[in-house]
C-alpha cells in the first residue's frame, strides 16, 4: 500500500505569481482534502475533493482552486500569490470505507517573496 | 461550530516522566477525535483516534479517552521517551461537514535524557 505523496517538497515564488502543488492520494482512496499550516500553527481547512467535485470549502478565497483526476492525484492552485501564502500545504487522502480518518502526505512548504 | 482547543507549549520533560496534553472540543455533532504527530520538517502522522464517546484510542504507549461529557479527548503516555519529541494535533472530524478536520494549534513536546 502506497502512502500519500507530495510535490515538490519546497517551493518560492514572489508575489502576484500562481503556483500548482501536486498529490497523489493513498491507494483506494477517493477523497483528497487540502490544508494550509502556517508556521506554529494547526492545519486550516482549504477544501476537499470527492469523485473529482469539490465537496466542502473552508474559508479561503476563489484564488485558491483545485482539481481531482479519475486517478485520484490532485492539484492545489493559487492565484495571485501574497506573502500570506507562506505555509507548508498539507493533502489528506481518506477511503470511502473508513471516511474519518485521513492520511497525510508530507507537505509542500511554499515561501512567497 | 466546531473547534479544538489544546494546551499550550512548550512542554519540556524528563526521560521517563509522565505526559498529559489536554485537548477539549466543541462540536455540532457526534465528531471523531484524533491525536496527530509532527516530526520536524514532516507532516502529520496519525496516532491514534476514537470514533464514540468512551472509546480509548491507544498506540506507542500514548493513549486518550474520548468524553462526551466533559467534551475532552486528553492525550497521556506513562512513560516518554527522547524520540517523543515532536508536536501533537488534536483534531476532531464532524460527519456533518464531509469529514472535514479541525485541528487545534499544537503543543511542542521536548523530552531531554
Amino acid at each position: 500500500e502506497t502512502g500519500v505523496t507530495q510535490s515538490p517538497t519546497h517551493l518560492i515564488k514572489t508575489r502576484g505569481q500562481q503556483v500548482t502543488l501536486r498529490c497523489s492520494s493513498q491507494s483506494g482512496h477517493n477523497t483528497v482534502s487540502w490544508y494550509q499550516q502556517a508556521l506554529g500553527q494547526g492545519p486550516q481547512f482549504i477544501f476537499q475533493y470527492y469523485r473529482e467535485e469539490e465537496n466542502g470549502r473552508g474559508n479561503f478565497p476563489p484564488r485558491f482552486s483545485g482539481l481531482q483526476f479519475p486517478n485520484y492525484s490532485s492539484e492545489l492552485n493559487v492565484n495571485a500569490l501574497e506573502l500570506d501564502d507562506s505555509a507548508l500545504y498539507l493533502c489528506a487522502s481518506s477511503s470511502l470505507a473508513v471516511q474519518e480518518t485521513q492520511y497525510f502526505g508530507p507537505g509542500t512548504r511554499l515561501l512567497v517573496l | 461550530g466546531n473547534s479544538v482547543t489544546q494546551m499550550e507549549g512548550p512542554v519540556t520533560l524528563s526521560e521517563e516522566a509522565f505526559l498529559t496534553i489536554n485537548c477539549t472540543y466543541t462540536a455540532t455533532g457526534y465528531p471523531s477525535l484524533f491525536w496527530y504527530v509532527q516530526y520536524p520538517g514532516e507532516g502529520l502522522q496519525l496516532l491514534l483516534k476514537a470514533t464514540k464517546a468512551d472509546d480509548k484510542g491507544s498506540n506507542k504507549g500514548f493513549e486518550a479517552t474520548y468524553r462526551k461529557e466533559t467534551t475532552s479527548f486528553h492525550l497521556e503516555k506513562g512513560s516518554v521517551q527522547v524520540s517523543d519529541s515532536a508536536v501533537y494535533f488534536c483534531a476532531l472530524s464532524d460527519p456533518n461537514t464531509g469529514n472535514q478536520f479541525y485541528f487545534g494549534t499544537g503543543t511542542s513536546l521536548t523530552v531531554i535524557p
